[in-house]
């Protein structure tokens, strides 16, 4: 299995508290991801990064920010959690530049409660 | 964009053949992936199409033909353990990044 870890693995919060979920990789994949699963709408992508400080948005990144200083480390912040924020969230790994059949790897996933 | 669907839910008998498709509507193809995700679970890997054809491993096969749009994931001999939902997941030439559809939930009863 890959080596991804995500922390923590739940989390209860209130309306208004900044949230940080962490994704950390012990394969030195160049990519990282974060998507957040909800019923009727499958894996939708948050933000997305390329290498280190490189990152860009996804479907779905209002309300979010990331930051990847180390190859290894790719935090997701809610600054202001919302109810709608309420989801599982799922750290993927990757390595190549998106040719050949390099598939992502996924992290156990992060289940958010924000009440 | 890209337009990808899936059926929501499939039951199936265990040790019967479960076929599970996937259209999708997108310009730039590059390769289509399924996954595999258990309650509760992370999605984990089954396979990958980029040429038309099917790509057999062990009792799961995934069939693709990109003129038609269209790829199916074939259990075959199915077992309890294979209740779960699969992803089908497309990519196209544009982006290294594949976008997913909503996922079929197939339920294997005995």
């Amino acid at each position: 299995d890959a080596g991804i870890t995500q922390s923590p693995r739940h989390k209860v919060t209130e309306t208004g508290t900044p949230v940080t979920l962490r994704c950390h990789q012990t394969e030195n994949h160049r990519y990282m991801y974060w998507y957040r699963q909800d019923p009727g709408h499958g894996l939708r992508l948050i933000h997305y990064s390329y290498g280190v400080k490189d990152t860009d948005k996804g479907e779905v990144s209002d309300g979010y920010s990331v930051s990847r200083s180390k190859t290894e480390d790719f935090l997701l912040t809610l600054e202001s959690a919302t109810s709608s924020q309420t989801s599982v969230y799922f750290c993927a790994i990757s390595d190549g530049s998106g040719s050949g059949n390099q598939p992502q790897h996924f992290g156990d996933g992060t289940r958010l409660s924000i009440l | 964009g890209q337009n990808i669907d899936q059926p929501t839910e499939m039951t199936a008998t265990e040790g019967a053949i479960v076929q599970i498709n996937c259209t999708y509507q997108t310009s730039g193809f590059n390769g289509l992936f399924w996954y595999q995700q258990h309650a509760g679970e992370a999605p984990t890997f089954l396979s990958y199409n980029v040429l038309d054809g099917l790509e057999e491993k062990g009792r799961f096969s995934s069939f693709l033909s990109r003129s038609k749009g269209y790829s199916y994931l074939l259990l075959k001999e199915l077992q309890m353990k294979d209740s779960a939902s699969y992803l089908c997941a497309v990519r196209t030439g544009g982006s290294y990044i594949p976008t997913f559809g909503r996922g079929t939930s197939l339920i294997v009863h005995p």
